[in-house]
């Protein structure tokens, strides 16, 4: 079946830095691509939605300018969380499902981000 | 606006007991797609179903089973002889999009299953 994969799975980085997540769909291409945050012990909250050569569609209280989202291919979507706080420490997922398949969405297995 | 509610913040059963997990949703649109997904310690979410809005016919695989209500919004999830393994959150989620995406998920009911 399709698989969608993340890098890196874990990051720690200090408070201030930037940190880029990669999402990528291995064997088909992917118009559209989700970003899903996830607190500890709290359910998956979508920030926004990636459209292959065009700019990302945030959801209401994500900072556009703090989570940095690039679609440059059908097979990769990068999420930047830009200058790093604490309080960004998370579980990001990403789900991408094939254009010429309707109905069909895959996540893939998620990146954890420790800011200190 | 869509909207998923899973009541059971947590359950605890002892392995081989029946375990009903429960979920209702909100929706305007009379096209949906409804989800279960298990999420274990891992953190990687696997898929268990997916179930248009038209499809009310109940489903069983192996021990999993659903029971789709439209009249009461209900999806509800049953694992029958639980074993440890199944131990994990479990989320519902609801999708308006045709294409299956944009996912509105419920909090979660982490199930913890006993030796």
């Amino acid at each position: 079946g399709a698989v969608v994969s993340q890098h890196p799975s874990w990051v720690i980085c200090k408070s201030g830095t930037s940190v880029k997540i990669e999402c990528r769909s291995l064997d088909f291409q992917a118009t559209t691509m989700f970003w899903y945050r996830q607190f500890p012990k709290q359910s998956l909250m979508l920030m926004a939605t990636s459209n292959e050569g065009s700019k990302a569609t945030y959801e209401q209280g994500v900072e556009k300018d703090k989570f940095l989202i690039n679609h440059a291919s059908l097979t990769l979507s990068t999420l930047t969380v830009t200058s790093a706080h604490p309080e960004d420490s998370s579980f990001y997922i990403c789900s991408a499902g094939p254009r010429q398949s309707s109905f069909s969405q895959y996540f893939g297995p998620g990146t954890r981000l420790l800011v200190l | 606006a869509q909207k998923v509610t899973q009541a059971q913040t947590e359950i605890s059963v002892v392995e081989k007991e029946d375990v009903t997990l429960d979920c209702v949703y909100e929706t305007r649109d009379t096209t949906y797609y409804l989800f279960w997904y298990k999420q274990p310690p891992s953190g990687e979410l696997v898929f268990l179903i997916r179930r248009n809005s038209f499809d009310e016919q109940n489903e069983i695989s192996g021990r999993y089973s659903w029971n789709f209500q439209k009249s009461t919004s209900s999806f509800n999830f049953t694992i029958t002889a639980s074993q440890v393994v199944d131990s994990a959150v479990y989320f519902c989620a609801l999708s308006e999009d045709y294409y299956g995406q944009n996912f509105v998920f419920g909090p979660g009911t982490r199930l913890s299953v006993l030796p």
